[in-house]
């Protein structure tokens, strides 16, 4: 199994500050027949289902802020707030779908200073 | 406007069964593989089985294999996982996602606890 590896755990921003969040994975999530990383972002608000934010690795869902970017490649994955918000307090997970089984990261908590 | 409603959960004894379902609407639900992903009262997620377009292919986590079985019915735009032998480590909130590049749609989950 393709075990994936967040940091940090948490992290407290002030408003309009930048927040990152790292995925590692245990192997390559490139698939090199296409160049695509199978890799998404999901953010979970408190009482809510997962929310579908980034897709191969660094494609924006339809109607998410442009705040939120993805980028890496390989085994090594970032999400970043360029400018937090307060909507933005959540926990956001990485997941691979290269292989079964797709494989969730632990989450990291974002919470404002 | 795309939906995916649960079902099925409850309060279910160790080495019970329960059929969980989860009902499409909204989309093409035969164009597209389904997944339920589980998550354990204040931890995080996790994938625990899929199923693609047809239902041929049905692929699980190493977990519930043997215990849990996905299946579709098509022409009722229905998902299901049937769940037998269940243990204390299976109580979470099971959500049914609609998969294409990661889960872009999630219903809101039904609950299953497993307690005697």
């Amino acid at each position: 199994d393709i075990v994936m590896t967040q940091s940090p755990d948490s992290l407290a921003g002030s408003l309009g500050e930048r927040a990152t969040i790292n995925c590692k994975s245990s192997q390559s999530v490139l698939q090199s027949s296409n160049n695509y990383n199978y890799l998404a972002w999901y953010q979970q608000k408190p009482g809510q289902p997962p929310k579908l934010l980034i897709y191969w690795a660094s494609t924006r869902e339809s109607g998410v802020p442009d705040r939120f970017s993805g980028s890496g490649s390989g085994t090594d994955f970032t999400l970043t707030i360029s400018s937090l918000q307060a909507e933005d307090v959540a926990v956001y997970y990485c997941q691979q779908y290269y292989s079964i089984p797709n494989t969730f990261g632990g989450g990291t908590k974002v919470e404002i200073k | 406007e795309v939906q995916l409603v649960e079902s099925g959960g409850g309060l279910v004894q160790p080495g019970g069964s329960l059929r969980l379902s989860c009902t499409a609407s909204g989309f093409s639900f035969s164009s597209y593989y389904m997944s339920w992903v589980r998550q354990a009262p204040g931890k995080g997620l996790e994938w625990v089985a899929n199923i693609e377009p047809g239902g041929s292919g049905k692929y699980y986590v190493d977990s519930v294999k043997g215990r849990f079985t996905i299946s579709r019915d098509n022409t009722k735009n229905s998902l299901y996982l049937q769940m037998s032998s269940l243990r204390a480590e299976d109580t979470a909130l099971y959500y049914c996602a609609r998969s294409a590049a990661g889960c872009n749609y999630w219903g809101q989950g039904t609950l299953v606890i497993v307690s005697s």
